[in-house]
């Protein structure tokens, strides 16, 4: 079952920043929050990800509440190009590994 | 991506025939990953593989088997083809399976059962 609930879709303008919300409520303290996104049914691709402390990288920047219950995805000068299905994911242990529970995703589509 | 590639891109079958879908790696990586994608839903894990002949169950493995005879393939079969298995596979490739490396994914086969 998916651990966390995103809006189904959302629009942005392009050069506008595009923050994308996720609810992961029953997260444990040692599962982190990944954030994947899927361009016209290719195969998807890796943004960020984090655990406690807020983080950003080339793509994006990604902001954990402190009590980890949600998150937000910003990317900050939204193009065209970015629009896609945005994936916020938990990584759970499982015996020999870590899986990736994925939930439904937001669909953003970023206006001219 | 570069790095990694599935076969084939599409096919269609028939119900009660075996299939099996390659993924190829040209990355060295010990960890292989096969899933499914549905309409309107993420990615489910049918199987993994952490290394040559070691491979582990996933969250819908039903119906399917795989295997990792080489480092760089990994093969998912479905022993018997149903309705239920239409969909979009995905493999995936990571160097470790620890914490901090992200997933490389394939383009994907678009498998229809009739």
């Amino acid at each position: 079952d998916a651990k966390t609930t995103q809006p189904t879709s959302m629009d942005c303008a392009e050069g506008r920043a595009a923050n994308l919300p996720c609810n992961h409520s029953t997260i444990s303290g040692n599962e982190y929050v990944y954030w994947y996104r899927q361009i016209h049914s290719q195969g998807p691709q890796y943004i960020i990800h984090g655990l406690k402390n807020n983080e950003t990288n080339e793509m994006a920047s990604l902001i954990i509440t402190e009590d980890r219950k949600s998150s937000t995805l910003i990317l900050p000068h939204a193009t065209l190009r970015d629009t896609a299905v945005y994936y916020c994911i938990v990584r759970v242990a499982m015996d020999s590994n870590y899986q990736l529970i994925w939930g439904a995703g937001t669909k953003l589509i970023i206006k001219p | 991506d570069a790095g990694i590639t599935q076969s084939p891109r599409h096919k269609v079958t028939e119900t009660g025939t075996p299939v099996t879908l390659r993924c190829h790696q040209t990355e060295n990586h010990r960890y292989m990953y096969w899933y499914r994608q549905d309409p309107g839903h993420g990615l489910r894990l049918i199987h993994y593989s952490y290394g040559v002949k070691d491979t582990d169950k996933g969250e819908v493995s039903d119906g399917y088997s795989v295997s990792r005879s080489k480092t760089e393939d990994f093969l998912l079969t479905l022993e018997s083809a149903t309705s239920s298995q239409t969909s979009v596979y995905f493999c995936a490739i990571q160097p470790t399976g620890g914490a901090g490396y992200g997933y490389t994914f394939g383009s994907g086969t678009r498998l229809t059962v009739v």
